[in-house]
C-alpha cells in the first residue's frame, strides 16, 4: 500500500533553515507529483509547493517563493522540503501529500512538527 | 491569501444528515471540478473523502457525498456516526495566481 514516511520533529532558531524528508513506498515514485502542505497550531491547512517527481519541475506558492525549495531523489523515492529564514510564524506541522488524481491529495505523510523558537 | 469559506462548525445527532458548504470564486470552485474534501481527526493527517466534486475514493463510506453549484461546493454526510466527528476541509485548484491550491478554513463537525 502507498506509504509516505516523513522525518522527525525539528526545533530551529529564527533565521535558520529546516529540511524535511518524505520517503515514499508502495508505488512508482516518479509517476506521481508530490505536494507540501503545512498547518500552524489551530489553523487551516495551507498549500506550499509541488514537485513533479518525474522531471523535477516545481511550483511554489507566492507566499513562500524565495524561502522554500522542493527537491526529490528518485533513486531513494524521497522528496524534500527546505524552508529558510525561519520565523516563529513558521511553527507548524508540515505534510507531504501525493497527488492523485489531478490536484487531489490521496495519500499523506504523518506530518513533521517544526518548531521555531529562540 | 485567498481562501475558501466554510462554516466554523456544524453539528448533528447520530443518524441525521449534515451538509458543509465551501464557497469560493469564479477563479476556483466556480470554474474547475478539482474540488476535494478531507477529514482530519485531532493529531492525525488529513484523509481524502471526496475528489473531483463528487467522487469517492475506494474505501470511503457512501454516506459521504459531494456536489457543486456555481461557486459553492458542498459535502453531505448522511447517517451520522460518532466517528464522523472531525474537522473537514475543502480544497480547490485556483487559476490566475501562483497559489494553485486553496484550502477552506475548516469546519468542526460535532456529533451530539
Amino acid at each position: 500500500q502507498v506509504q509516505l514516511v516523513q522525518s522527525g520533529a525539528e526545533v530551529k532558531k529564527p533565521g535558520a533553515s529546516v529540511k524535511v524528508s518524505c520517503k515514499a513506498s508502495g508505488y512508482t515514485f516518479s509517476t506521481y507529483a508530490m505536494h507540501w502542505v503545512r498547518q500552524a497550531p489551530g489553523q487551516r491547512l495551507e498549500w506550499m509547493a509541488w514537485i513533479n517527481a518525474g522531471n523535477g519541475n516545481t511550483k511554489y506558492s507566492q507566499k513562500f517563493q524565495g524561502r522554500v525549495t522542493i527537491t526529490r531523489d528518485t533513486s531513494a523515492s524521497t522528496a524534500y522540503m527546505e524552508l529558510g529564514s525561519l520565523r516563529s510564524e513558521d511553527t507548524a506541522i508540515y505534510y507531504c501529500a501525493r497527488e492523485s488524481p489531478t490536484w487531489t491529495f490521496d495519500s499523506w505523510g504523518q506530518g513533521t512538527l517544526v518548531t521555531v523558537s529562540s | 491569501q485567498s481562501a475558501l469559506t466554510q462554516p466554523a462548525s456544524v453539528s448533528g445527532s447520530p443518524g441525521q444528515s449534515i451538509t458543509i458548504s465551501c464557497t469560493g470564486t469564479s477563479s476556483d470552485v466556480g470554474s474547475y471540478n478539482y474540488v476535494s474534501w478531507y477529514q482530519q481527526h485531532p493529531g492525525k493527517a488529513p484523509k481524502l473523502m471526496i475528489y473531483d466534486v463528487s467522487n469517492r475514493p475506494s474505501g470511503v463510506s457512501n454516506r459521504f457525498s459531494g456536489s457543486k453549484s456555481g461557486n459553492t461546493a458542498s459535502l453531505t454526510i448522511s447517517g451520522l456516526q460518532a466517528e464522523d466527528e472531525a474537522d473537514y476541509y475543502c480544497t480547490s485548484y485556483i487559476s490566475g495566481s501562483t497559489l494553485y491550491v486553496v484550502f477552506g478554513g475548516g469546519t468542526k463537525l460535532t456529533v451530539l
